[in-house]
């Protein structure tokens, strides 16, 4: 089946730490996005990479930090340098820059 | 600014009560509107896109309308499995970002 995933579906940091959150898609689809959800708001772009080996910065791409390696793969850091960084993060993909997108099932990232 | 503004914030029906869901938007010129609906803690999944006044699409009891500034999701007789967020966006001709709205929650009581 095609799609996307992410893991982990829930993650811990401490606070001073790094962690990546991990997004893999087999759709063939050469854009791929990280999000922000907070209750009450609208998806927050965070980086968007139209075609490997380059990616952009969103909105909110303060203490964040992405790599696009492979066509299948785009992870994204979220570095001690982020101030609030509990949230709902999504991962979606789409064929082209001009298409509907296509979202993982999300990872939940709580500071402690 | 692109801009896009969903209302209701929340909506309660009964099974069967038909209603719509508003989404206003603000964009230079619209390369696109999308509507989402997103269960409690899960990812959106993509329902309809959008691209010009007087389309319509349909799905199941869903049907979406556009027009120049809003487009309406429109819920015939509804069950207590349409129970979620419904989240608009659009995109601009003028850039490749997807600008999203806070969502409508609904609630459906059998």
């Amino acid at each position: 089946d095609g799609g996307i995933t992410q893991s982990p579906k829930y993650l811990f940091r401490k606070e001073g730490q790094n962690v990546t959150l991990s997004c893999e898609q087999n759709l063939n689809h050469d854009a791929m996005y990280w999000y922000r959800q907070d209750p009450g708001q609208g998806l927050r772009l965070i980086y968007y990479s139209q075609i490997v080996n380059d990616f952009q910065k969103g909105d909110i791409a303060e203490g964040y930090s992405v790599s696009r390696e492979k066509k299948e793969s785009f992870p994204l850091t979220v570095t001690s340098a982020q101030k609030n960084p509990t949230a709902f993060y999504l991962c979606a993909s789409s064929i082209g820059s001009v298409n509907e997108q296509f979202f993982g099932p999300g990872t939940r990232l709580t500071v402690l | 600014e692109d801009q896009v503004t969903q209302s209701p914030e929340a909506l309660r029906l009964q099974e069967g009560e038909s209603s719509s869901l508003n989404c206003s938007y603000t964009v230079s010129g619209l390369r696109g509107l999308f509507w989402y609906r997103q269960d409690p803690g899960k990812g959106p999944e993509f329902l309809f896109t959008l691209y010009s006044a007087g389309e319509e699409k349909e799905k199941e009891r869903l049907k979406a309308t556009l027009t120049k500034k809003e487009s309406f999701l429109h819920i015939t007789a509804p069950k207590p499995e349409d129970s979620a967020t419904y989240l608009c966006a659009v995109q601009d001709t003028g850039g490749f970002k997807t600008i999203f709205g806070a969502g409508t929650r609904l609630f459906v009581k059998a």
